[in-house]
């Protein structure tokens, strides 16, 4: 069964220490990953797709067809950060405009 | 250009009520869904639709109705709300050419079942 977990429910770091929100999946093929995030009060956006490969907002994200992983990273993180932060699958195997989401990390970011 | 928009923001409805949240894209996306996000749940997959006149389930369709009568709009139906169905809706559009699908967000309807 396609799947995508996000085991931490709650990041909480300081301003300027690393981040790292992990991501793992379970899909029979080649999927698409992406990183979605809520900011309070805001409508949940893209942030980043795998196959960009691209930075944003100083955030990237490797997949891992080996570990079947796509963990957020940032090295430095602002409070600007805090967020609700969502990984999602889809591909072929699930209908390609279909999105699965993981359950959510809340990354808070502390002063 | 609005992009995705959903009415109403709030609603509150005593059980066994029904009511319609609206969803309308002006981007001319094809695909439209719905889902609904509840604590420690993520997202959840309600109903979807890839075009006009075609909808199907997705991962938790009990209690909900739908239909796409325009490439524009796609209203969830709530035949008879429960307790259970308290949640926030959230409604999405996406292009589906073009390569990868990013979809589009609105703002999200919380709805409370009393």
């Amino acid at each position: 069964a396609q799947r995508v977990t996000q085991p931490e429910k709650l990041l909480s770091v300081f301003k300027g220490a690393p981040v790292e929100l992990k991501c793992n999946y379970s899909y029979s093929g080649s999927p698409e990953l992406f990183w979605y995030v809520q900011y309070s009060r805001q409508r949940l956006q893209l942030l980043l797709r795998h196959i960009s490969r691209e930075s944003i907002k100083g955030f990237t994200a490797d997949l891992n067809k080996g570990e079947t992983s796509f963990h957020l990273k940032k090295p430095f993180a602002q409070e600007e950060d805090s967020a609700m932060y969502y990984c999602a699958l889809s591909g072929a195997a699930v209908s390609s405009y279909k999105l699965i989401f993981g359950s959510g990390t809340r990354l808070l970011v502390r002063p | 250009n609005a992009g995705v928009t959903q009415t109403p923001k709030f609603q509150v409805l005593k059980t066994g009520q029904s009511m319609t949240l609206q969803c309308a894209q002006d981007m001319n996306h094809e695909y439209m869904s719905w889902y609904r996000q509840d604590p420690g749940m993520g997202l959840r997959l309600i109903h979807y639709s890839v075009g006009a006149g075609i909808t199907d389930q997705g991962e938790v369709p009990n209690g909900y109705n739908v239909s796409r009568s325009t490439t524009e709009d796609f209203p969830l139906r709530l035949l008879s709300a429960a307790p259970s169905q308290t949640s926030v809706y959230f409604c999405a559009s996406s292009s589906t050419s073009g390569g990868t699908y990013e979809q589009y967000f609105g703002p999200g309807t919380r709805l409370t079942v009393t």
